[in-house]
Protein backbone atom coordinates (compact mmCIF):
# COMPACT_ATOMS: atom_id res chain seq x y z
CA UNK A 1 0.00 0.00 0.00
CA UNK A 2 0.97 3.87 -0.36
CA UNK A 3 3.46 4.92 2.09
CA UNK A 4 3.73 7.86 4.09
CA UNK A 5 6.70 8.93 6.15
CA UNK A 6 7.16 12.10 8.57
CA UNK A 7 10.04 13.77 9.80
CA UNK A 8 10.99 14.12 12.87
CA UNK A 9 9.45 10.96 14.75
CA UNK A 10 10.24 13.37 18.24
CA UNK A 11 11.34 16.87 18.70
CA UNK A 12 12.27 18.41 22.14
CA UNK A 13 12.46 22.36 21.96
CA UNK A 14 12.31 25.33 23.83
CA UNK A 15 9.53 27.55 24.35
CA UNK A 16 9.77 30.39 21.84
CA UNK A 17 11.39 28.41 19.01
CA UNK A 18 9.98 27.17 15.91
CA UNK A 19 10.14 23.40 14.84
CA UNK A 20 9.40 22.19 11.28
CA UNK A 21 7.44 18.62 10.60
CA UNK A 22 8.29 17.13 7.22
CA UNK A 23 5.29 14.75 5.97
CA UNK A 24 6.13 12.85 2.59
CA UNK A 25 4.42 10.16 0.21
CA UNK A 26 6.97 8.10 -0.91
CA UNK A 27 5.38 5.98 -3.55
CA UNK A 28 2.71 8.07 -4.88
CA UNK A 29 1.68 11.96 -5.86
CA UNK A 30 -0.37 13.18 -2.87
CA UNK A 31 -2.44 16.48 -4.63
CA UNK A 32 -3.81 16.75 -0.83
CA UNK A 33 -2.19 16.22 2.27
CA UNK A 34 -3.96 16.89 5.95
CA UNK A 35 -2.57 17.61 9.00
CA UNK A 36 -3.85 16.38 12.53
CA UNK A 37 -3.14 16.79 16.00
CA UNK A 38 -4.05 13.86 18.50
CA UNK A 39 -3.96 15.07 22.04
CA UNK A 40 -3.50 11.89 24.58
CA UNK A 41 -6.20 9.43 24.85
CA UNK A 42 -8.38 11.74 22.58
CA UNK A 43 -9.02 11.40 18.39
CA UNK A 44 -7.67 13.28 15.63
CA UNK A 45 -8.64 16.64 15.34
CA UNK A 46 -8.25 17.98 11.72
CA UNK A 47 -6.13 21.16 11.26
CA UNK A 48 -5.75 21.68 7.76
CA UNK A 49 -5.86 20.15 4.36
CA UNK A 50 -3.22 21.32 2.32
CA UNK A 51 -3.21 21.35 -1.70
CA UNK A 52 -0.20 20.98 -3.66
CA UNK A 53 0.60 24.78 -5.28
CA UNK A 54 -2.22 26.67 -3.03
CA UNK A 55 -2.65 28.24 0.21
CA UNK A 56 -3.33 25.41 3.12
CA UNK A 57 -7.22 25.61 4.54
CA UNK A 58 -7.68 26.14 8.09
CA UNK A 59 -9.92 24.51 10.42
CA UNK A 60 -11.83 26.71 12.41
CA UNK A 61 -10.08 27.71 15.72
CA UNK A 62 -6.57 26.78 14.40
CA UNK A 63 -4.42 29.60 14.06
CA UNK A 64 -2.94 29.89 10.57
CA UNK A 65 0.23 32.25 11.55
CA UNK A 66 1.26 29.50 14.56
CA UNK A 67 1.10 26.67 12.15
CA UNK A 68 2.42 27.47 9.11
CA UNK A 69 1.83 24.85 6.54
CA UNK A 70 3.58 24.32 2.92
CA UNK A 71 2.98 22.08 0.48
CA UNK A 72 5.34 22.63 -2.19
CA UNK A 73 5.59 19.35 -4.33
CA UNK A 74 3.15 16.44 -4.82
CA UNK A 75 5.13 14.78 -2.18
CA UNK A 76 6.31 17.12 0.24
CA UNK A 77 4.29 19.18 2.76
CA UNK A 78 5.41 20.97 6.05
CA UNK A 79 3.89 22.30 9.27
CA UNK A 80 6.18 25.19 10.88
CA UNK A 81 4.89 25.23 14.68
CA UNK A 82 6.27 29.25 14.82
CA UNK A 83 7.10 29.83 18.50
CA UNK A 84 6.12 27.12 20.07
CA UNK A 85 4.42 26.74 24.04
CA UNK A 86 4.38 24.16 25.99
CA UNK A 87 0.81 23.53 25.23
CA UNK A 88 1.78 23.26 21.61
CA UNK A 89 2.88 19.92 23.12
CA UNK A 90 0.98 16.90 20.75
CA UNK A 91 1.13 14.29 18.32
CA UNK A 92 0.93 16.01 14.85
CA UNK A 93 0.03 13.37 12.36
CA UNK A 94 -0.23 13.93 8.74
CA UNK A 95 -2.16 12.02 6.06
CA UNK A 96 -2.15 12.03 1.90
CA UNK A 97 -4.48 11.39 -0.65
CA UNK A 98 -3.75 10.30 -3.92
CA UNK A 99 -5.13 11.53 -6.52
CA UNK A 100 -8.47 13.73 -7.06
CA UNK A 101 -11.23 14.67 -4.21
CA UNK A 102 -13.28 11.29 -5.13
CA UNK A 103 -10.08 8.81 -3.79
CA UNK A 104 -11.85 8.78 -0.36
CA UNK A 105 -8.67 6.51 1.40
CA UNK A 106 -5.99 8.44 3.42
CA UNK A 107 -2.65 7.08 4.37
CA UNK A 108 -1.52 8.32 7.51
CA UNK A 109 2.45 9.14 8.45
CA UNK A 110 3.79 7.57 11.57
CA UNK A 111 3.54 10.75 13.32
CA UNK A 112 6.01 13.28 15.46
CA UNK A 113 5.91 13.91 18.76
CA UNK A 114 6.48 17.62 19.72
CA UNK A 115 7.26 18.26 23.46
CA UNK A 116 7.86 22.26 23.93
CA UNK A 117 9.64 23.14 27.25
CA UNK B 1 -23.94 16.90 10.49
CA UNK B 2 -21.59 14.31 10.37
CA UNK B 3 -20.13 12.14 13.32
CA UNK B 4 -18.79 8.89 14.50
CA UNK B 5 -19.78 7.64 17.93
CA UNK B 6 -17.56 4.52 19.45
CA UNK B 7 -17.84 2.64 22.47
CA UNK B 8 -15.85 3.68 25.31
CA UNK B 9 -13.01 1.50 26.29
CA UNK B 10 -10.46 0.22 27.58
CA UNK B 11 -11.32 -2.71 26.35
CA UNK B 12 -9.27 -6.46 27.50
CA UNK B 13 -10.04 -9.80 26.83
CA UNK B 14 -7.96 -12.71 27.01
CA UNK B 15 -6.26 -14.65 23.54
CA UNK B 16 -8.89 -15.87 21.37
CA UNK B 17 -12.20 -14.06 22.37
CA UNK B 18 -14.64 -12.76 20.32
CA UNK B 19 -14.01 -8.90 19.69
CA UNK B 20 -17.17 -6.22 19.26
CA UNK B 21 -16.25 -2.04 19.20
CA UNK B 22 -19.58 -0.93 18.29
CA UNK B 23 -19.54 2.17 15.77
CA UNK B 24 -22.61 4.08 14.81
CA UNK B 25 -22.45 7.30 13.00
CA UNK B 26 -24.49 10.19 11.98
CA UNK B 27 -24.05 11.74 8.17
CA UNK B 28 -25.39 13.41 5.62
CA UNK B 29 -25.67 11.52 2.24
CA UNK B 30 -23.84 8.53 1.71
CA UNK B 31 -20.29 8.12 3.66
CA UNK B 32 -17.85 5.78 3.16
CA UNK B 33 -17.01 4.12 6.98
CA UNK B 34 -13.27 3.03 8.30
CA UNK B 35 -11.57 1.38 11.06
CA UNK B 36 -8.05 2.76 11.30
CA UNK B 37 -6.06 1.72 14.20
CA UNK B 38 -3.08 2.45 15.89
CA UNK B 39 -0.49 0.44 17.42
CA UNK B 40 1.88 1.97 20.52
CA UNK B 41 3.43 5.03 19.26
CA UNK B 42 3.11 5.06 15.83
CA UNK B 43 0.46 6.36 13.49
CA UNK B 44 -2.90 5.07 12.02
CA UNK B 45 -3.21 2.20 9.75
CA UNK B 46 -5.99 1.35 7.31
CA UNK B 47 -7.53 -2.00 8.64
CA UNK B 48 -10.52 -1.80 6.43
CA UNK B 49 -13.16 0.19 4.79
CA UNK B 50 -16.90 -0.03 3.54
CA UNK B 51 -18.10 2.51 1.03
CA UNK B 52 -21.85 1.67 0.39
CA UNK B 53 -24.60 0.16 2.66
CA UNK B 54 -24.34 -3.71 2.95
CA UNK B 55 -20.96 -3.37 2.13
CA UNK B 56 -18.57 -5.19 4.38
CA UNK B 57 -14.74 -4.55 4.70
CA UNK B 58 -12.66 -7.13 6.16
CA UNK B 59 -8.88 -7.39 6.50
CA UNK B 60 -6.51 -9.65 9.09
CA UNK B 61 -9.62 -11.12 10.44
CA UNK B 62 -11.58 -8.40 11.22
CA UNK B 63 -14.75 -7.43 9.81
CA UNK B 64 -17.04 -4.83 9.71
CA UNK B 65 -20.44 -4.22 7.81
CA UNK B 66 -22.27 -1.34 6.70
CA UNK B 67 -25.59 -1.00 7.93
CA UNK B 68 -27.38 2.14 6.90
CA UNK B 69 -30.78 1.11 8.76
CA UNK B 70 -28.98 1.09 12.18
CA UNK B 71 -26.78 3.75 10.91
CA UNK B 72 -23.66 1.33 12.53
CA UNK B 73 -19.93 0.00 11.41
CA UNK B 74 -19.39 -2.36 13.90
CA UNK B 75 -15.99 -4.02 14.34
CA UNK B 76 -15.59 -7.89 14.91
CA UNK B 77 -13.16 -10.23 14.72
CA UNK B 78 -13.28 -14.08 15.74
CA UNK B 79 -10.26 -14.78 18.15
CA UNK B 80 -8.44 -11.89 19.29
CA UNK B 81 -4.27 -12.17 19.63
CA UNK B 82 -1.58 -10.30 21.82
CA UNK B 83 -0.69 -8.24 18.51
CA UNK B 84 -4.33 -6.96 18.04
CA UNK B 85 -3.68 -4.94 21.05
CA UNK B 86 -4.25 -0.84 19.71
CA UNK B 87 -5.99 2.07 19.46
CA UNK B 88 -9.15 1.51 17.16
CA UNK B 89 -10.59 4.43 15.41
CA UNK B 90 -13.83 4.20 13.51
CA UNK B 91 -14.05 7.10 10.59
CA UNK B 92 -16.52 8.37 7.79
CA UNK B 93 -15.75 10.04 5.01
CA UNK B 94 -18.29 12.39 2.56
CA UNK B 95 -17.79 10.99 -1.29
CA UNK B 96 -16.83 14.43 -1.87
CA UNK B 97 -14.88 16.73 0.03
CA UNK B 98 -11.64 16.76 2.19
CA UNK B 99 -13.31 15.97 6.03
CA UNK B 100 -12.70 12.86 7.49
CA UNK B 101 -14.55 12.56 11.15
CA UNK B 102 -13.02 9.96 13.70
CA UNK B 103 -14.30 8.10 16.59
CA UNK B 104 -12.61 9.12 19.88
CA UNK B 105 -11.14 5.92 19.65
CA UNK B 106 -11.03 2.38 21.65
CA UNK B 107 -8.05 0.87 23.39
CA UNK B 108 -8.18 -3.20 23.07
CA UNK B 109 -5.64 -4.72 25.12
CA UNK B 110 -5.23 -8.65 24.56
CA UNK B 111 -4.00 -10.58 27.63
CA UNK B 112 -1.85 -14.34 27.07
Amino acid sequence: GAVVSQHPSRVICKSGTSVKIECRSLDFQATTMFWYRQFPKQSLMLMATSNEGSKATYEQGVEKDKFLINHASLTLSTLTVTSAHPEDSSFYICSAREGDRYQETQYFGPGTRLLVL
Amino acid sequence: GNSVTQMEGPVTLSEEAFLTINCTYTATGYPSLFWYVQYPGEGLQLLLKATKADDKGSNKGFEATYRKETTSFHLEKGSVQVSDSAVYFCALSRKTGNQFYFGTGTSLTVIP
